[in-house]
């Protein structure tokens, strides 16, 4: 079975420009969780999508915004990229909906903002 | 709020060395613990959990108690390999929610043959 994917695995933008970063989950899970890893904050949960619909949301500016499909891949994106936007941002995937379900990551996007 | 401390890092062993890697946290409620452990590129993977008090959740000879006294979970291994070097993740969910999982902010372990 096949695991999460997430593409592209590096990406290296510039202040001001926006980008789109793609999450393929297992086959079968229809939850999608997003998040944001630094090494200050560490993992901080961005925004969750369930049957295309975003069911949480984490504590981060507009800028941030996702969807997902109707076979359950997710993008996000973020516009206006400032350089605190720089990290890997980290795809996981789950059954269904609620934490307590065990998410599966994806290897993650590095995104560097120069 | 709640939140999860771990021990800064990294953490230097040799390896066959005993491993601790401390976490607390703070939560109202009865939180359900996890740790998580990420390789070298790739995403994080469960490695063990505990869902109430004095459980203890155990994988791949790593063991953690759920101690509500100390409000501690800290990870253990009796002998550690090449293997295991990663950064290990603390994590919480609040008690009566499943919306919400808070991580540590980690501890890259590295193991030295």
């Amino acid at each position: 079975k096949a695991g999460v994917t997430q593409t592209p695995r590096y990406l290296i933008k510039t202040r001001g420009q926006q980008v789109t970063l793609s999450c393929s989950p297992i086959s079968g899970h229809r939850s999608v969780s997003w998040y944001q890893q630094t090494p200050g904050q560490g993992l901080q949960f961005l925004f969750e999508y369930f049957s295309e619909t975003q069911r949480n949301k984490g504590n981060f500016p507009g800028r941030f915004s996702g969807r997902q499909f109707s076979n359950s891949r997710s993008e996000m994106n973020v516009s206006t990229l400032e350089l605190g936007d720089s990290a890997l941002y980290l795809c996981a995937s789950s059954l269904t909906s609620g934490v307590y379900n065990e998410q599966f990551f994806g290897p993650g996007t590095r995104l560097t903002v120069l | 709020g709640d939140s999860v401390t771990q021990m800064e890092g990294p953490v230097t062993l040799s390896e066959e060395a005993f491993l601790t890697i401390n976490c607390t946290y703070t939560a109202t409620g009865y939180p359900s613990l996890f740790w998580y452990v990420q390789y070298p590129g790739e995403g994080l993977q469960l490695l063990l959990k505990a869902t109430k008090a004095d459980d203890k959740g155990s994988n791949k000879g790593f063991e953690a108690t759920y101690r509500k006294e100390t409000t501690s979970f800290h990870l253990e291994k009796g002998s550690v390999q090449v293997s295991d070097s990663a950064v290990y993740f603390c994590a919480l969910i609040p008690g009566g929610r499943d919306d919400k999982i808070i991580f540590g902010k980690g501890t890259r372990l590295h193991i030295l043959p």
